[in-house]
């Protein structure tokens, strides 16, 4: 049973801090790591994705892998009120020929003015 | 980046009556579509695989009779909700895949569907 947990949340920060949004996956063997962001009412959107150990930068967001630890997480620098929604993590696990994706169940993230 | 159109984006109808939500990959060719369901205030819960041209596969629990799924093109894929009724009510939520290197599903804006 492949498993990808959150911290559920509520996970609140200030205006102008850095969020860290924690996830860890259950199949050993995955190769593909994915951040989407759902805000209420709207389907997830793609914020990141990262295929190698380390760390990708997009602008104010980052993706760490750690795939000894079976680790992902997205740290968002320079928190905004507009990023207050539920971040997904979502692995694809091995095995070639498939896109099916296992998700998190998201963490909530409220950014205070 | 890749575009994933879903319609309607909110049907009502009546108990009893059937439901086709249509989605459609714009700008590229998506080999593969994921059919979601989402209740309010929880997860992403995946109901089929539609591979274009053959059967879909179902997750555990889902009923295929009940829900109709035809992906007839590299760009399209149907759902169909058959005699809904109020505990179908949800939102309907497709993706596609379409990029063979980075292997990245893209989300359709979903369907919310309403049965009285």
């Amino acid at each position: 049973q492949k498993e990808v947990e959150q911290n559920s949340g509520p996970l609140s920060v200030p205006e102008g801090a850095i969020a860290s949004l924690n996830c860890t996956y259950s199949d050993r063997g995955s190769q593909s790591f994915f951040w989407y962001r759902q805000y209420s009412g709207k389907s997830p959107e793609l914020i990141m994705s990262i295929y190698s150990n380390g760390d990708k930068e997009d602008g104010r967001f980052t993706a760490q892998l750690n795939k000894a630890s079976q680790y992902v997480s997205l740290l968002i620098r320079d928190s905004q009120p507009s990023d207050s929604a539920t971040y997904l993590c979502a692995v694809r696990g091995s095995g070639a020929g498939s896109y099916q994706l296992t998700f998190g169940k998201g963490t909530k993230l409220s950014v205070i003015p | 980046g890749a575009v994933v159109s879903q319609h309607p984006s909110w049907v009502i109808c009546k108990s009893g009556t059937s439901v086709k939500i249509e989605c459609r990959s714009l700008d590229f060719q998506a080999t593969t579509m994921f059919w979601y369901r989402q209740f309010p205030k929880q997860s992403l819960m995946l109901m089929a695989t539609s591979n274009e041209g053959s059967k879909a596969t179902y997750e555990q629990g889902v009923e295929k009779d009940k829900f109709l799924i035809n992906h007839a093109s590299l760009t399209l894929s149907t759902l169909t909700v058959t005699s809904a009724h109020p505990e179908d009510s949800s939102f309907y939520i497709c993706s596609a895949g379409g990029d063979r290197v980075t292997e990245t599903q893209y989300f359709g804006p979903g369907t919310r569907l309403l049965v009285l």
